[in-house]
């Protein structure tokens, strides 16, 4: 079963916009990662943030955990065509496993 | 480095058949994980492995599916007789060990399985 649902399942904005996209889990984590597909490459890390992180930034991307509310979001400023992918969210399943569960994903398309 | 790569890309076999699928993590990588994926769905965990102990299956996983990793390098994961709901996308990703903390995966291309 998904332990991620992500929120929106799918998005479209025009290029320069903001994407925003939630995750949420069930159970209580060690981290959450989030990932990005396309064609072609394949999943591609993008950021990893512990569960005594409230916020990360790396270069457009922003990401946010609330563990109270077992929740993510991941904010994609200045959006490019290029960003166009599904995006993954993916937590450990906790219990000291290193076992990943990712989520159903958020096909974003950003038009040109 | 060049990265997790995965052998072959692309697999057609018959209901029945044996497959087996074969992934080089990133040399230094201690942990070695096996997904499944289907369309317009997420990777679904199957098993993953610490050097060459393998240390958690997915209980969704039927007897059909072995995987293994000798000497802790690379691996391979077996489906024996073959149906129809195997077809996916097949991921290997590694990952550091870094002092016992959760690190990010580093995927290969997959292989795409087709059973007919």
């Amino acid at each position: 079963s998904q332990q991620g649902e992500e929120d929106p399942q799918a998005l479209s904005i025009q290029e320069g916009e903001n994407a925003t996209m939630n995750c949420s889990y069930k159970t209580s984590i060690n981290n959450l990662q989030w990932y990005r597909q396309n064609s072609g490459r394949g999943l591609v890390h993008l950021i990893l943030i512990r569960s005594n992180e409230r916020e990360k930034h790396s270069g457009r991307l922003r990401v946010t955990l609330d563990t109270s509310k077992k929740s993510s979001s991941l904010l994609i400023t200045a959006s490019r065509a290029a960003d166009t992918a599904s995006y993954f969210c993916a937590t450990d399943a906790g219990g000291g496993t290193y076992k990943y569960i990712f989520g159903t994903g958020t096909r974003l398309k950003v038009l040109a | 480095d060049t990265g997790v790569s995965q052998d072959p890309r692309h697999k057609i076999t018959k209901r029945g058949q044996n497959v087996t699928f074969r992934c080089d993590p990133i040399s230094e990588h201690n942990r070695l994980y096996w997904y499944r994926q289907t369309l317009g769905q997420g990777p679904e965990f199957l098993t993953y492995f610490q050097n060459e102990a393998q240390l958690e299956k997915s209980r969704l996983l039927s007897d059909r599916f072995s995987a293994e990793r000798p000497k802790g390098s690379f691996s391979t994961l077996e489906i024996q007789r073959t149906e129809q709901g195997d077809s996916a996308m097949y991921l290997c990703a590694s990952s550091p060990l870094a002092g016992g903390f959760y690190n990010e995966q580093f995927f290969g291309p997959g292989t795409r399985l087709t059973v007919l």
